[in-house]
């Protein structure tokens, strides 16, 4: 069992939907990630955060917001969405940002209709 | 030049095989460098780390160039579970962000 839980693990979305991904991880780690998966493309990370506090927005276009209420949440805000956006979004945490051990999440699979 | 590179694949061989991969990085302020496994469909998991003396676990034996900016992954007699997409990481220097090479995908046939 991953200590790393997302939901939903798959989700198709029109372009003017909302939808929400969440992530919670029961290791106690302070410091929780987004990445995004494309096909062919190398993990792109997205957003840090450390004891809840947003670290690194890697130049993220605002259609994706994500929140982080506590340590051991994170979620990932969808709207108006593209095609081209549709990738495996990955949740990852670790102890602190010098600790080097990501522990990931499954993934959700998105597909942007 | 991508912050890390690796030769995607696939690299088919058969049970038994030693294979190895290599990694180079862009960074030469990197401090940390890792090997990750992605099996299809799940999530990256780490590997191993890579030490500048180089280091062994069982089959697996990483290696660290930082004169040529390079990290190997040698896979001895290798298992039919060893198939996967290995991921050379990178952690740059100022501490927060991991970076991923695309994988390289290796299939061990029987």
């Amino acid at each position: 069992e991953t200590g790393v839980t997302q939901t939903p693990r798959h989700l198709v979305m029109g372009m003017t939907n909302k939808k929400s991904l969440k992530c919670e991880q029961h290791l106690g780690h302070n410091a929780m990630y987004w990445y995004k998966q494309s096909a062919k493309k190398p993990l792109e990370l997205m957003f840090v955060y450390n004891f809840k506090e947003q670290t690194e927005n890697n130049s993220v276009p605002s259609r994706f917001s994500p929140e982080c209420p506590n340590s051991s949440h994170l979620f990932l805000h969808l709207h108006t969405l593209q095609p081209e956006d549709s990738a495996l979004y990955l949740c990852a945490s670790s102890q602190d940002l010098r600790n080097t051990e990501a522990f990931f999440g499954q993934g959700t699979r998105l597909t942007v209709v | 030049r991508k912050e890390v590179e690796q030769d995607p694949g696939p690299f088919n061989v058969p049970e038994g095989a030693t294979v190895a991969f290599n990694c180079t990085y862009s960074n030469s302020a990197s401090q940390s460098f890792f090997w990750y496994r992605q099996d299809c469909r799940k999530e990256p998991k780490l590997l191993m780390s890579v030490y500048s003396s180089g280091n062994e676990d069982g089959r697996f034996t990483a290696q660290l160039n930082r004169a040529s900016q390079y990290i190997s992954l040698l896979i001895r007699d290798s298992k039919l579970s060893d198939s996967a997409t290995y991921l050379c990481v990178v952690l740059a220097g100022g501490g927060n962000k991991l970076t991923f090479g695309t994988g390289t995908q290796l299939k061990v046939e029987l």
